[in-house]
């Protein structure tokens, strides 16, 4: 069966700090992987994307970068945090096709920027 | 531009019905998700619709109406453990998806 896990599950940085966040998936192939950040009482925000290694699609130019190193490894990063990059983080998966395209959500990372 | 409207915060008794409204305007339209997210945790999955009418499975039902770019989600019998967050979602023409700010359902004993 198919596991997405995503890890730190909580952090709390200072303003200007880096930030790393990963996330990896076990039991399928070459899937489509995903990035949201979700504030409190907005939807979901789509901050990457990317359907296959060294493939990367960015929906929202911010001071964050992503990287996919390997097949089902993406990892979400940052330089400089701002206090704007506190939220809840969550990676997801899809299988590849025009299918239904249900998302698999790894737990989340709550990160509190101060 | 894209949008997905639905009420913020809802509330119902247990063991009653309660039904979570979804309106959409979106740039096309490839199916219809609705998701459920308790407090702290990451959401999961409860339906998809991509024609028009009814489709259930157990306690809860999920209706769409592409003409009308509605849905709604039934959730029958309510438990406590029903209270949550559920979100709906829309995939456009582009296939990526687009998702309301969530309801928020509180069931009361």
């Amino acid at each position: 069966s198919q596991t997405i896990h995503q890890w730190p599950a909580t952090l709390v940085q200072p303003v200007g700090s880096p930030l790393s966040l990963e996330c990896t998936v076990e039991g399928t192939s070459n899937p489509n992987l995903y990035w949201y950040r979700q504030a409190a009482g907005r939807g979901l925000q789509l901050l990457f994307y990317s359907v296959g290694i060294g493939q990367i699609s960015s929906e929202v130019p911010q001071n964050l970068s992503d990287s996919r190193p390997h097949d089902r490894q993406f990892i979400l990063c940052s330089k400089k945090l701002l206090l704007s990059d506190s939220g809840f983080y969550l990676c997801a998966w899809s299988g590849q096709g025009l299918d239904t395209g249900e998302l698999f959500f790894g737990e989340g990372s709550r990160l509190t920027v101060l | 531009g894209q949008n997905i409207d639905q009420p913020t915060e809802m509330t119902a008794t247990e063991g009653a019905i309660v039904q979570i409204n979804c309106t959409y305007q979106t740039s096309g339209f490839n199916g219809l998700f609705w998701y459920q997210q308790h407090a702290g945790e990451a959401p999961t999955f409860l339906s998809y619709n991509v024609l028009d009418g009814l489709e259930e499975k157990g306690r809860f039902s999920s209706f769409l109406s592409r003409s009308k770019g509605y849905s709604y989600l039934l959730l029958k019998e309510l438990q406590m453990k029903d209270s949550a967050s559920y979100l709906c979602a829309v995939k456009d023409s582009n296939y990526q998806l687009i998702w309301g700010a969530g309801t928020k359902l509180i069931i009361k004993p």
